[in-house]
């Protein structure tokens, strides 16, 4: 086990279109969290799962955003109707347990909508 | 006013200059500490972490937490080239991480 993939690496959308990430966290890790990475900016959270439940939600996840971990193996982010303030990292990180002593990243999906 | 206050830099220095890099926070809630290295178009990896106030130490460096100051210190030794990134700090309530803007750090040869 490598660590945490997120595919694609980079993704440029147009403005309107629908995108999908996926995220292959490590697998004895329970835990898998979305971040969403602006330029100059620290990791913001934006969900969480515990396996296959969603446990928590940022208000920053609008409506146009849906993430899913249907076996509590890997998961799924997707955008609808992309706007160009959706153009950010979106990172994807793992743990086993509660990650009190940290994450681990994976490397991200960088998202351009043009 | 932001949960955890972080300089965004940037930061220059001579190799095997100490580097101190530096964060501040509101909540007192806060309990696990960490900081993490990110290396451009990379995701973080986490160099340290601490629980509560104190000191720890790994290698080349060095963690402080002073809660009572809600101020959280990276000390880096013997700075190296390889050094050069961004290090953002990090702090833990609940099931939530709460991330500095990270500082920007340059260690030219």
């Amino acid at each position: 086990d490598t660590g945490v993939s997120q595919n694609p690496r980079h993704k440029i959308t147009k403005r309107g279109q629908n995108v999908t990430f996926r995220c292959d966290p490590i697998s004895e890790h329970n835990r898998l969290y979305w971040y969403r990475q602006t330029l100059g900016q620290g990791p913001e959270f934006l969900t969480y799962f515990q396996n296959e439940a969603q446990l928590e939600k940022s208000r920053l996840l609008s409506d146009r955003f849906s993430a899913e971990r249907p076996k509590g193996s890997f998961s799924t982010l997707e955008i609808q109707r992309t706007e160009q303030g959706d153009s950010a990292m979106y990172l994807c990180a793992s743990s086993l347990g509660t990650g009190a002593y940290g994450y681990t990243f994976g490397s991200g999906t960088r998202l351009t909508v043009v | 006013q932001k949960e955890v206050e972080q300089d965004p830099g940037p930061l220059s220095v001579p190799e095997g200059a100490i580097v101190s890099l530096n964060c501040t926070y509101s909540n007192s809630a806060f309990q696990y500490f960490m900081w993490y290295r990110q290396y451009s178009r990379k995701g973080p990896e986490l160099l340290m972490y601490t629980y509560s106030s104190g000191n720890k130490e790994d290698g080349r460096f060095t963690a402080q937490v002073d809660k009572s100051s809600k101020y959280i210190s990276l000390f880096i030794r013997d700075s190296q080239p390889s050094d050069s990134a961004t290090y953002l700090c990090a702090m833990r309530t609940g099931n939530q991480f709460y991330f500095g803007t990270g500082t920007s750090l340059t260690v030219i040869p």
